[in-house]
């Protein structure tokens, strides 16, 4: 157990309705990176905040935000669902942008329907 | 095109066999390449990483090599048991962070009594 919690574990919506996946990271980590993973893929970079702000972020549309809180903990939303969106949405959270040993911890995930 | 490659069809052993698993990159410049492993259903759990001017690193059963040149690496479980059964999945970072990861598709090992 890598004390990353993730919520909803699972949830359907419709195309063109909004979602917010909610992650706490692990205790003292002040970095939290997000991922999609859709089925028989590997996990995609979606964004990263570290200590509040916007750290990057991959080849995702302006529909995907988030945030990160002064706790550390994160949100992420997505606007317009669309049916690809469908996916296991992974957030992983370190101690700094790599962390002492580059190990990210990953909670379990959110697994996202649209139909 | 920037690409990591690695088997999609499952790999599948017998116990106590070494089970080796290959990532291969192209138009990558990677300061650290990491291995997960994901069981069905759950999130990746961190194995190993290895930087760019370390050719290899070993922890308990596992084994990942690093070549720069040849730009793959390798990852081996000696002694392989049924409980290694799961997708493993190498990562690349280029942005210096470790935490900003690229990953391939994953291979699925399946090892067999």
């Amino acid at each position: 157990e890598t004390g990353v919690t993730q919520s909803p574990t699972h949830l359907i919506k419709t195309r063109g309705q909004q979602v917010t996946l909610r992650c706490s990271s692990q205790s003292g980590h002040n970095t939290v990176s997000w991922y999609q993973q859709a089925l028989g893929q590997g996990p995609q970079f979606i964004f990263q905040y570290y200590r509040e702000e916007e750290n990057g972020r991959g080849n995702f549309p302006p529909r995907f935000s988030g945030l990160q809180f002064p706790n550390y903990s994160s949100e992420l939303n997505v606007n317009a669902l669309e049916l690809d969106d469908s996916a296991l949405y992974l957030c992983a959270s370190s101690l700094g942008q790599g962390g002492l040993t580059g190990e990210l911890f990953f909670g379990e995930g959110s697994r996202l329907t649209v139909l | 095109s920037q690409k990591i490659e690695q088997n999609s069809e499952a790999l599948n052993i017998q116990e106590g066999k070494t089970a080796t698993l290959t990532c291969n990159y192209t138009n990558y410049s990677p300061a650290y390449l990491q291995w997960y492993r994901q069981d069905p259903g759950r999130g990746p759990v961190f194995l190993l990483l290895i930087r760019e001017n370390e050719k290899e690193k070993r922890k308990e059963r596992l084994k990942v090599t690093f070549d720069t040149t040849l730009k793959q690496s390798l990852f081996h479980i000696t002694a392989s048991q049924p409980a290694d059964s799961a997708t493993y999945l190498c990562a690349l970072d280029d942005t210096g962070t470790a935490s900003k990861l690229t990953f391939g598709t994953g291979t699925r090992l399946q090892v067999t009594l």
